[in-house]
């Protein structure tokens, strides 16, 4: 099984650039995810969406935008990339709240 | 929410038992309590979920008291490959999915 897969796997964006991060999962989960993580930190959550058709802020949302395609995609956007939004991006999805499955991240520079 | 504590981070030598303890003073009567495993570069990996007294996967286990204030998560005889940072989440599974927060966990540095 796939579990939860993230396009791209690394991405370079100069400051300004636009990008929309995919993710998929084919566990037919309700909720997933997307979380950001920086250097020697832990995860924080961006948004979430609790079930196809809904999404709503974590805890650092300023700059972001999802769409939950349908139940099995989430992606994330960029509108205009700054340099603070470098970090590793992960997805992940859950049936039960507080077990989730996890992709392998993105690795987002913004120069 | 409950607010989780945890040790930043922890040392111990390969073949000995491990326990990471985390506070969670205001734990809610439908709050389980759920621990993670995250190597460098990959995503959080679930480990264990517990609601009170001891459970046991293949893993590891996880000890709860009466009181539910604390955990800890127990690895028996680590090795190399379990150097990795172990987080603490508690939350209502039938609440917001918003409570799916990590914190900073406890980095673990399993020594030859």
């Amino acid at each position: 099984n796939a579990g939860v897969t993230q396009t791209p796997k690394f991405q370079v964006l100069k400051t300004g650039q636009s990008m929309t991060l995919q993710c998929a999962q084919d566990m037919n989960h309700n909720s997933m995810y997307w979380y950001r993580q920086d250097p020697g930190m832990g995860l924080r959550l961006i948004y979430y969406s609790a079930s196809e058709g809904t999404t709503d802020k974590g805890e650092v949302p300023n700059g972001y935008n999802v769409s939950r395609l349908n139940k099995r995609e989430f992606s994330l956007r960029l509108e205009s990339a700054a340099p603070s939004q470098t970090s590793v991006y992960f997805c992940a999805s859950s049936a039960r709240l507080t077990e989730a499955f996890f992709g392998q991240g993105t690795r987002l520079t913004v120069v | 929410l409950a607010k989780t504590t945890q040790p930043i981070s922890m040392d111990s030598y390969e073949g000995q038992e491990v326990n990471i303890t985390c506070s969670h003073n205001n734990i809610a009567t439908n709050d389980y309590i759920t621990w993670y495993q995250q190597f460098p570069s990959q995503g959080p990996r679930f480990i264990i979920q517990g609601y009170k007294t001891k459970v046991t996967n293949e893993v590891a286990s996880l000890f709860i008291p009466a009181d539910r204030k604390s955990s800890t998560l127990s690895l028996p005889r680590v090795s190399l490959s379990d150097t990795a940072v172990y987080y603490c989440l508690v939350g209502d599974m039938r609440g917001s999915a918003r409570q799916l927060t990590f914190g900073s966990g406890t980095q673990l540095t399993v020594l030859p």
